[in-house]
């Protein structure tokens, strides 16, 4: 499995773009990149997945470049809400292989 | 939405019990897991189930841990003898085929 590399924690504040960049260099061919976000005492929830290029959700996008080898989360206008830990992991996606989370990024939003 | 569903919420045992840890999976989706987060520290992967029976499992998943899909609709973790270090928050997810998975808000295990 890819191993990820992202920050440990990000500050921003209301209103503001948040990205939210991950390396993956070892990102194998069949592998996908997914975000998910977790709040204390709750289990992650899924925010987006893309294989390459940009995807877009209502909530969030995901900027893939070209060679894969990372990948960008971007929150736009982010609200105090959005104070939470953002795991980047990447895998085939739902199967027999179990998703391996890094310690993710603690994103923590100011007023 | 559908959701995945955890009992209990919260589970106290004593070192030594036996402690049953349930889920509901989303009724469509075919891949089942179990991952536990202890306090502060990352999700950990435990388990995967397909078709009847595990696909893949961590070290973690040693032999006091045991899962079943006891009938249609439900999909159990067991813990045969829990030791204090079993305390933990207990995630169950699933999954369609190469698709996100979809985690419970899983079941606080204290062990005392």
């Amino acid at each position: 499995l890819a191993k990820t590399t992202q920050p440990i924690s990000m500050d921003s504040y209301e209103g503001q773009e948040v990205n939210i960049t991950c390396s993956h260099n070892n990102i194998a061919t069949n592998d996908y990149i997914t975000w998910y976000q977790q709040f204390p005492s709750q289990g992650p929830r899924f925010i987006i997945q893309g294989y390459k290029t940009k995807v877009t959700n209502e909530v969030a996008s995901l900027f893939i470049p070209a060679d894969r080898k990372s990948s960008t989360l971007s929150l736009p206008r982010v609200s105090l809400s959005d104070t939470a830990v953002y795991y980047c992991l990447v895998g085939e996606g739902g199967g027999a292989d179990g998703l391996t989370f890094g310690k993710g990024t603690h994103l923590i939003i100011q007023p | 939405e559908p959701e995945v569903t955890q009992t209990p919420s919260h589970q106290v045992t004593q070192m030594g019990q036996e402690v049953i840890l349930r889920c509901v999976p989303i009724s469509n989706h075919l891949y089942f897991y179990w991952y536990r987060q202890i306090l502060g520290q990352k999700v950990e992967f435990l388990v995967s189930f397909y078709n009847n029976e595990i696909s893949e499992k961590s070290e973690i998943f040693d032999d006091q841990f045991s899962v079943e899909r006891p009938d249609g609709s439900n999909f159990t973790l067991k813990i045969r003898s829990t030791k204090l270090e079993d305390s933990a928050m207990y995630f169950c997810a699933s999954s369609e085929v190469q698709s996100p998975l979809h985690f419970g808000n899983g079941t606080r295990l204290t062990v005392t």
